[in-house]
């Protein structure tokens, strides 16, 4: 079935680091992708999707492109600040219109 | 709007005992989904619903959960009886035509099972 992989964590930053946290997906078609972002005793939240190859998705200084040809959708961000200290999920949309999540990834960022 | 409302924040319960957890969607949404998540298998879907019916419980454990969605403006989810490998966090979602455009999480119910 379809399916995300996410690297593992924890990863754990300096402020203003480049933040990277790899994704890639298993699916029949062409799905629609995304990040949510889960703060501590939240739910999760929306960060950013693309629908289709090449699209990408930007949302607070988060970036993250649909690549077809290595079944990628990487997130990244130039500058983390400690405010994103999160678990970051990776997901994928499949035709019967639910969600599939990757494990998710910790990322903490020290001041 | 006030996001996905999910009552209690909180629920501990001796074993044996029912739970009830408790959803109210965003308004106008017509897609309701339940997930939980635990650290060895993170997010699971339970179950989901599509004006109110339920399509796909295909991620329910056992018999001993069950959900109903009675209008368009509730759910529930009902463990009986409880265990305690179902402590968990118990996440519901709500969405406008599917996922395509992302999901609104509640804050989620822990549920502690003793």
């Amino acid at each position: 079935g379809d399916s995300v992989t996410q690297m593992e964590g924890p990863v754990t930053l300096s402020e203003e680091a480049f933040l990277t946290i790899n994704c890639t997906y298993t699916a029949t078609g062409y799905p629609s992708l995304f990040w949510y972002v889960q703060y501590p005793g939240e739910g999760l939240q929306l960060l950013l999707k693309a629908t289709k190859a090449d699209d990408k998705g930007s949302n607070k200084g988060f970036e993250a492109t649909y690549r077809k040809e290595t079944t990628s959708f990487h997130l990244e961000k130039g500058s983390v600040q400690v405010s994103d200290s999160a678990v970051y999920f990776c997901a994928l949309l499949s035709n019967d219109y639910k969600l599939s999540f990757g494990a998710g990834t910790t990322v903490t960022v020290r001041a | 709007d006030a996001g996905v409302i999910q009552s209690p924040r909180h629920e501990v319960t001796e074993m044996g005992q029912e739970v009830t957890l408790r959803c109210k969607p965003i308004s106008g949404h017509d897609y309701l989904f339940w997930y939980r998540q635990t650290m060895m298998r993170g997010l699971e879907l339970l179950i989901y619903f599509n004006n109110n019916v339920p399509i796909d419980d295909s991620g329910m454990p056992e018999d001993r959960f069950s959900a109903k969605m009675p209008n368009a403006s509730f759910s529930t989810l009902k463990i009986q009886p409880s265990e305690p490998r179902d402590s968990a966090v118990y996440f519901c979602a709500s969405s406008f035509g599917g996922a395509y455009y992302g999901y609104t999480f509640g804050s989620g119910t822990r549920l502690t099972v003793v």
